[in-house]
């Protein structure tokens, strides 16, 4: 089975720049989860959705973060304007309902680097 | 606030000794406690999971979990340097309907051939 697809793997773009990052969760599972990974601040968890409905998003740092999951198959990390700070790691991980409910399993991750 | 702490190391074991990583967490209603294992520059990796108190053994892994010590530990037996790694403890909020978990900043592991 595939697992959770992002894209890109890397992104490099200059302060005020829009970035999207996407994700394919792992078919057949219905909980989508966004994280961002820095050294100083550990893996933190931004927003998720059940469903492609929100459920959770503050930990969205600020306005300038949007998510979208427009089908069960495909959601959106957009970041406008980019910003020096945005750069970190950026993981989407999946899930399903049912006993293994809370394990989540992880994309490859996004590096984005704003200069 | 909700907090996942663990030594950030760097733990250093000989190869073949045991491994022992600790995870203290401050939300007395957490329900549910996972280790995952992080590669340097790849993706978390889910190792173990725990839901009642106790051992819980998987190969050369053994997940303990003590929910009135809010303390859950990670036993590698047999250490290989395929081991060396960051590990990730993880805990869910609170359970019931919120399926958030809240990750510690992770402990480095090396294995000493």
């Amino acid at each position: 089975d595939a697992g959770v697809i992002q894209s890109p793997r890397h992104e490099v773009t200059e302060m005020g720049q829009e970035v999207t990052l996407r994700c394919k969760p792992i078919s057949g599972h219905d909980y989508l989860f966004w994280y961002r990974q820095t050294m100083m601040r550990g893996l933190e968890l931004l927003i998720y959705f059940n469903n492609n409905v929100p459920i959770d998003d503050s930990g969205m740092p600020e306005d300038r973060f949007s998510a979208k999951m427009p089908n069960a198959s495909f959601s959106t990390l957009k970041i406008q304007p980019s910003e020096p700070r945005d750069s970190a790691v950026y993981f989407c991980a999946s899930s399903f309902w049912g006993v293994t409910l809370y394990e989540q399993y992880f994309g490859p991750g996004t590096r984005l680097t704003v200069t | 606030q909700k907090e996942v702490e663990q030594n950030s190391g760097p733990l250093s074991v000989p190869e073949g000794a045991i491994a022992s990583l600790n995870c203290t967490y401050s939300d007395r209603v957490s329900q549910s406690f996972f280790w995952y294992r992080q590669y340097s520059g790849k993706s978390p990796e889910l190792i173990m999971s725990i839901y009642s108190n106790g051992d819980k053994e998987d190969g050369r892994f053994t997940a303990q979990l003590n929910k009135a010590s809010q303390y859950v530990s990670l036993l590698i037996r047999d250490s290989q340097p395929s081991d060396s790694a960051t590990y990730l403890c993880a805990v869910n909020d609170s359970g019931g309907s919120n399926y958030k978990l809240t990750f510690g900043k992770g402990t480095l592991l090396t294995v000493n051939p």
